[in-house]
């Protein structure tokens, strides 16, 4: 069974500092893994998707990297800002065995941007 | 883009009462679906999977005859929580995946919907 954690469990930054957001994963056969924003009481708001095949992605201020076989993924922020404040969740899509296609979910990390 | 939607967007209702939840994919036909549940200030379980036509396949410790789910097209699956109870009180959020034809790995993409809140009274 997947089993996927983010660390930490809550991150309080002030602005503008660049910050790094952990998620490992017990089972290296998958498909991608997806970082997701999520404000409370808000649905998923899909940040980045990296291809099993793929080492990282790229969107603005947003990097995520993904290192397969060590069972790792970071999500880099740069210059953070207030408006980065939310949930950021991790999810691991499986690519075989009972695994396949199924989506598990980390616990995420709370981010907290001070102005 | 792919859209997936979800009706209704919150929804309170008496204890004992059943409440039924829409996902349809807009613009794209989904070959599976997946449903998650959400509890206060915790991550999305994965409740169960649904392919069109067929019997959903439910995880673990998810009650199928409580959770009752129906893919009846391409784009529309809806999920029943029967008998609903204070405790079911969750977020639900569905996702849908599509698979091109003849595309590689990289085409086969999981779009999720904006959730339904259900406060069961």
């Amino acid at each position: 069974k997947q089993e996927v954690t983010q660390i930490p469990a809550a991150l309080s930054v002030p602005e503008g500092e660049n910050l790094v957001l952990n998620c490992s994963f017990t089972d290296s056969a998958i498909y991608n893994l997806q970082w997701f924003r999520q404000d409370p009481g808000k649905g998923l708001t899909s940040l980045l998707l990296i291809q099993s095949s793929q080492r990282e992605q790229t969107s603005g201020r947003l990097n995520a990297s993904l290192d397969k076989s060590s069972g790792r993924s970071t999500l880099y922020i740069a210059a953070s800002q207030p408006g980065d404040s939310a949930t950021y969740l991790c999810a691991v899509r499986g690519g075989g065995g009972t695994n396949a296609g199924k989506s598990t979910f980390g616990d995420g990390t709370t981010l907290t941007v001070k102005p | 883009g792919a859209v997936v939607s979800q009706h209704p967007s919150w929804v309170i209702c008496k204890s004992g009462t059943s409440v039924k939840i829409e996902c349809r994919s807009l613009d794209f036909q989904a070959t599976t679906m997946f449903w998650y549940r959400q509890f206060p200030k915790q991550s999305l379980m994965l409740m169960a999977t649904s392919n069109e036509g067929s019997k959903a396949t439910y995880e673990q410790g998810v009650e199928k005859d409580k959770f009752l789910i129906n893919h009846a097209s391409l784009t529309l699956s809806t999920l029943t929580v029967t008998s609903a109870h204070p405790e079911d009180s969750s977020f639900y959020i569905c996702s849908a995946r599509v698979g091109l034809a003849g595309g590689g790995s990289s085409t086969d993409t999981q779009y999720f919907g904006p959730g339904t809140r259900l406060t069961v009274l």
